[in-house]
């Protein structure tokens, strides 16, 4: 199985500050590596889909980028509803799997 | 607009069968994709854990290969999960889930589109 090795796991960030949250796989995974939000509430949304295409109606301050290993997620500008949980997610081969998941909090 | 809802016990004993139901309205399961189960672990780790296709077909996580079961009854338009023999470590919050994917010979697209809420099964005795 790739294994994907998500960092931090946990970040407290201001509002209109600029965060990054990084993600690498344990081998190459020819950028078939998505995003994805969830809320406090559970809810799950997909906000990125092959490593740097937004899903529609995700706002232009988030964005992805990466090859081979090495991917990441930068959100320009936190905005209140940007506080939740991150995680990659790589479909290059099945099974497909998680990063841990990155917790951004309020600091 | 495509909903999903994870219905089932809340709470499993170790040993017994845990068996859930994903609810779909608005898309037809045999119309096309892919149709998940992924769970999420106290401790925030998600893991996928199998699919049964439109056309019926399985995909499982060799992790859960001897333990698992999904599938679906098309008249309901549902899917279902069933997982044999859980202990402690299966306590998690179940999703189910339905992929979109596309294919032109240069891009590959895939991922976990539509998601359900989730629900919570706790294996206790």
């Amino acid at each position: 199985d790739i294994q994907m090795t998500q960092t931090p796991s946990s970040m407290p960030a201001s509002l209109g500050e600029r965060v990054t949250i990084s993600c690498r796989a344990s081998q190459g995974i020819s950028n078939y590596l998505n995003w994805y939000q969830q809320k406090p509430d559970g809810t799950i949304k997909p906000l990125i889909y092959y490593t740097s295409n937004l899903q529609s109606g995700v706002p232009s301050r988030f964005s992805g980028s990466g090859s081979g290993t090495d991917y990441s997620l930068t959100i320009s500008s936190l905005e209140p509803e940007d506080f939740a949980m991150y995680y990659c997610q790589q479909y290059d081969s099945s099974p497909w799997t998680f990063g841990g998941g990155t917790k951004l909090e309020l600091k | 607009e495509i909903q999903l809802q994870e219905s089932g016990p809340g709470l499993v004993k170790p040993s017994q069968s845990l068996s859930l139901t994903c609810s779909v309205t608005g898309y037809t399961i045999t119309s096309g994709y892919d149709w998940s189960w992924i769970r999420k672990f106290p401790g925030n780790k998600m893991e996928w854990m199998g699919y049964i296709s439109y056309s019926g077909s399985t995909n499982y996580n060799p992790s859960l290969k001897s333990r698992i079961s999904i599938t679906r009854d098309t008249s309901k338009n549902q899917f279902f999960l069933q997982l044999n023999s859980v202990t402690t470590e299966d306590t998690a919050t179940y999703y189910c889930a339905r992929t979109y994917y596309y294919y032109d010979g240069t891009y590959y697209l895939n991922w976990f589109a539509y998601w359900g809420q989730g629900t919570l099964v706790t294996v206790s005795s």
